[in-house]
């Protein structure tokens, strides 16, 4: 079974507008964490926004908020006010286990949502 | 903050050769590194894990002699692919992160890609 599923393989939305993307994942692990990353065209992993299993409030960073739903074992990204170089790769990870250093950190990726912005 | 720096970010090389790559981590110590693989068009897939002192642990389907991982020190791991060939060509990314974190400091090198002609 996929532990991270995103079922969008690509995603349209206008400039300015507000965009979701799915994440589900899988684990019977109570302790675990959540990641979203962006993959632009170069290659490079940049870090959006992290939830911990325990979190009791959706996490938020800027422009991007995660809406985190543990009994549906979702974890969405919410991207306000879409801007042209939004447009990337977008994946979610999963880290398995408490994070407390050490071969804890390894995370499972989704196939990932390609995000176009467009104008 | 913490950076992971990943060098080459690109190399062309023939088959028959070997590939080094290095992942540095800056300004923390990394005793563990993870070595990703990503085909285009696709998600990232763990390799292995690089463990300064000790060996490497490999992801099931993964060639341990032809992906040989050395984590030299507390900020270095090295990636080499052995004589390499055609399917080897990929992006290859590092991931250090800074023990004692919540989950946040999961840092990633810039990648590497690979193209073996």
């Amino acid at each position: 079974a996929q532990k991270i599923t995103q079922t969008q393989p690509g995603m349209f939305v206008q400039e300015k507008e507000a965009v979701t993307l799915d994440c589900t994942y899988d684990t019977s692990d109570p302790s675990y964490g959540l990641f979203w990353y962006k993959q632009p065209s170069s290659g490079e992993m940049i870090f959006l926004i992290y939830q911990g299993s325990y979190d009791q409030q959706n996490a938020t960073e800027g422009r991007y908020s995660l809406n985190f739903q543990k009994a549906r074992k979702s974890a969405n990204l919410v991207i306000s006010a879409s801007q042209l170089g939004d447009s990337a790769m977008y994946f979610c990870a999963m880290r398995e286990g408490p994070g407390s250093g050490g071969s804890n950190y390894k995370l499972t990726f989704g196939k990932g949502t390609l995000l176009t912005v467009n104008p | 903050g913490a950076v992971v720096s990943q060098h080459p970010s690109w190399v062309i090389c023939k088959s028959g050769t070997s590939v080094k790559i290095e992942c540095r981590s800056l300004d923390f110590q990394a005793t563990t590194m993870f070595w990703y693989r990503q085909f285009p068009k696709q998600s990232l897939m763990l390799m292995a894990t690089s463990n300064e002192g000790s060996k490497a642990t490999y992801e099931q389907g993964v060639e341990k002699d032809k992906f040989l991982i050395n984590h030299a020190s507390l900020t270095l791991s090295t990636l080499t692919v052995t004589s390499a060939h055609p399917e080897d060509s990929s992006f290859y990314i590092c991931s250090a992160p800074r023990s004692g974190g919540q989950g946040t400091e999961a840092f990633f090198g810039q990648g590497t890609r690979l193209t073996v002609v």
